[in-house]
């Protein structure tokens, strides 16, 4: 099975603070996806990887920023958390070779900026 | 653009019974697949069940299955035999093949009443 974490189920940060958020995935995939949650909102993109050192913008990048130095892994940076950001982020992956667009998702990340 | 459209927040069903949740979506090309994704109370989201637009017939797992309507675009999932255990969030999603951008909809929020 597909396996993807994040390393850390629930987080209570201060504003102006810098915020990682990690993700792993154990089944190579080529493709990683950073969406925010939100009530009434869905799921929006805010970055996605799809090689090592790669990233592309998605609807929402304002405010954040993303690393992937290794295939597996795949950051998400807050530089200065602002209490707009609260929300619920989740993390998933894909692979280009499936052929079925499926994307795996982490448990997700309850974010808190006060 | 691409817009993915849950117009129903929240629905109940009684154990058992039948029910159908909706979804439309918007785009002019003609190669997609469509997704509904069911995340539970505080766990992972996972794939109930996935269609490609170029396959007439309706994709079905188990209890689940969807009524695909290509040129309403109209993508709804029916739910037979209500379990306790599919009380959750369910998003219907959207891609195109040979692109990363998989939209959402809002989600629905789905109670199963004993």
């Amino acid at each position: 099975d597909v396996k993807v974490t994040q390393s850390s189920r629930y987080l209570v940060k201060r504003t102006g603070e810098k915020v990682f958020l990690e993700c792993v995935q154990d089944m190579d995939h080529e493709n990683m996806f950073w969406y925010r949650q939100d009530p009434g909102l869905g799921l929006r993109l805010i970055y996605f990887s799809y090689d090592v050192k790669m990233k592309e913008k998605g609807d929402i990048p304002e405010g954040y920023s993303v690393s992937r130095e290794k295939k597996e892994r795949f950051s998400l940076i807050l530089e200065s958390a602002s209490t707009n950001q609260t929300s619920m982020y989740l993390c998933a992956s894909s692979s280009f070779g499936q052929g079925d667009y499926e994307q795996y998702f982490g448990p997700g990340t309850r974010l808190t900026v006060t | 653009a691409q817009t993915v459209t849950q117009s129903q927040p929240e629905m109940s069903v009684q154990e058992a019974e039948t029910v159908t949740l909706s979804c439309t979506y918007d785009t002019s090309e003609n190669n997609y697949y469509l997704f509904w994704y069911k995340q539970p109370p505080s766990r992972q989201m996972i794939l109930v069940i996935r269609q490609e637009a170029y396959k007439q017939q309706n994709a079905t797992e188990n209890r689940f299955s969807v009524n695909f309507q290509k040129a309403a675009k109209s993508f709804s999932l029916k739910i037979s035999d209500s379990q306790l255990g599919d009380t959750a969030m369910y998003f219907c999603a959207f891609t195109h093949v040979n692109n990363n951008d998989m939209r959402f909809g809002a989600g629905t929020r789905l109670t199963v009443k004993p």
